[in-house]
């Protein structure tokens, strides 16, 4: 099976602008996850969707960050506008069962 | 122990030799205890869930263990090659909220 597939792999914006990562979870997986990994730390919870309900949103740091997931499918994170200290990867993951995770090859966010 | 924590941050190691990593986590809420292997620009690949106390799970060369009174696992590489060489994270999931808690990863460099 295809695997969960996260676009771009980088980004470098400056600050103020915006970017949209995309997530393509393995097909048929119901649930998605969004994690942050932000330099020399650990990687951290952001959200948690269920079909295109947000389950848990508790990670997510402030209101210039938001997720959707349309039709349960693919998932979007939009960060708008950037700030110096949202630079890090971004990861996605997805899960049948809530079993095992899945997790994509992540996106290096840069705000210069 | 509120967090996940890891050490050591990071080893090197010679070719041939073996090696163990440890993990401490809350053991309160704990319902599985994830291990992932992870290159960076790569997915994190995923080693062992373990969920029982005494669980001992073995892949290859690799295998971990799991203390779920104490709150700590071990992983241990047998006879270390270069294409050990990654940062491995493990993660606790709680079992309230199905979060994968991380640790900031022990990073494996194994010179031939």
């Amino acid at each position: 099976e295809a695997g969960v597939t996260q676009f771009p792999s980088h980004s470098v914006i400056e600050k103020g602008q915006t970017v949209t990562l995309r997530c393509d979870p393995i097909s048929g997986h119901d649930n998605l996850y969004w994690y942050r990994r932000v330099m020399g730390k650990e990687i951290k919870f952001l959200l948690h969707f269920v079909k295109e309900s947000k389950q848990d949103e508790s990670g997510m740091p402030n209101n210039r960050f938001l997720a959707e997931r349309t039709g349960g499918t693919y998932s979007t994170l939009k960060v708008q506008p950037a700030e110096l200290e949202d630079s890090g990867v971004y990861f996605c993951a997805s899960s049948q069962d809530r079993q095992s995770y899945t997790f994509g090859s992540g996106t290096r966010l840069t705000v210069v | 122990i509120l967090n996940v924590e890891q050490s050591p941050q990071s080893l090197h190691v010679q070719e041939g030799d073996s090696t163990n990593f440890t993990c401490s986590f809350p053991s309160s809420n704990f319902y599985a205890l994830h291990w992932y292997r992870w290159e960076t620009a790569k997915s994190p690949e995923a080693l062992f869930v373990m969920t029982l106390n005494g669980d001992e799970k073995k892949k290859g060369r690799i295998s971990a263990t799991l203390n779920t009174k104490e709150g700590y696992s071990y992983l241990y590489i047998k006879g270390s090659q270069p294409e050990d060489s990654a940062t491995y994270l493990c993660a606790s999931e709680d079992g309230n909220t199905d979060k994968l808690i991380f640790g900031t990863g022990t990073r494996l460099q194994v010179f031939p």
